[in-house]
């Protein structure tokens, strides 16, 4: 496997349940992200892990709860979730070399989750 | 603050034609900026990017895009325009951490 790695490619769930999203990275890279893409909207930053530490909680309701075990792997744990959050989950990586990030780090996407809430 | 306005939502050409997807950009210091497509049901891959080095960026699949400070624009271009390239493209500025401004997409239509 290359590049960012996201599984399941599709969820569908209903609103009592707990389900999980998995994302792994072959970059060696030290940051990961997660962004929410819904229909007619830019994408939003969910949650960054720079060194397996949460930098940015972009206010997501608390019914999304990041992990980050390690910085090859990035987990998304969904519970009582609304229809609203129905979207397409993103997951990226970045290499922030300078300790600090930096304008010019890029960021590589992976293919996403679909994800339908009942 | 940093923002980015992608100037159209759809764009269509004809297969051989050439492609002119606009963005424009608003920046409190020197910017990086990218340029990223999405094909249908596939995550965002990398075009191009700007770093403040060369102001023309020539990127994968034949696309480029020049960075012009005094205009605030770096649109994105291709000479001749291929059935593949049908997608969403996004420009991206960012904001110096890790902090990326999306555009909200231009979705680009290849006609035969």
């Amino acid at each position: 496997e290359t590049g960012v790695t996201q599984t399941p490619r599709h969820l569908v769930m209903g609103m009592t349940n707990k389900k999980s999203l998995k994302c792994e990275q072959h970059l060696g890279h030290n940051a990961m992200y997660w962004y929410k893409q819904s229909a007619k909207k830019p994408l939003e930053l969910m949650f960054v892990y720079s060194l397996e530490e949460r930098v940015e909680n972009n206010s997501v309701p608390s019914r999304f709860s990041p992990e980050c075990p390690n910085s090859s792997h990035l987990f998304l744990h969904l519970h009582t979730l609304q229809p609203e959050d129905s979207a397409l989950y993103l997951c990226a990586s970045s290499q922030d070399a300078t300790g600090d990030f930096s304008s010019t780090d890029t960021q590589y996407f992976g293919p996403g989750t679909r994800l339908t809430v009942l | 603050a940093q923002s980015v306005t992608q100037l159209d939502s759809h764009v269509s050409v004809s297969e051989g034609t050439p492609v002119l997807l606009r963005c424009n950009y608003s920046s409190s210091y020197s910017p990086s900026l990218f340029w990223y497509v999405q094909h249908p049901n596939k995550g965002l891959q990398l075009l191009l990017k700007y770093t403040s080095a060369a102001t023309l960026v020539k990127g994968i699949n034949g696309f480029e895009a020049e960075f012009k400070k005094s205009e605030t624009s770096f649109h994105l271009t291709k000479p001749s325009a291929h059935m593949s390239d049908a997608a969403e493209y996004f420009c991206v500025v960012s904001s110096g951490t890790y902090k990326y401004i999306f555009g909200t997409g231009t979705r680009l239509k290849v006609l035969a």
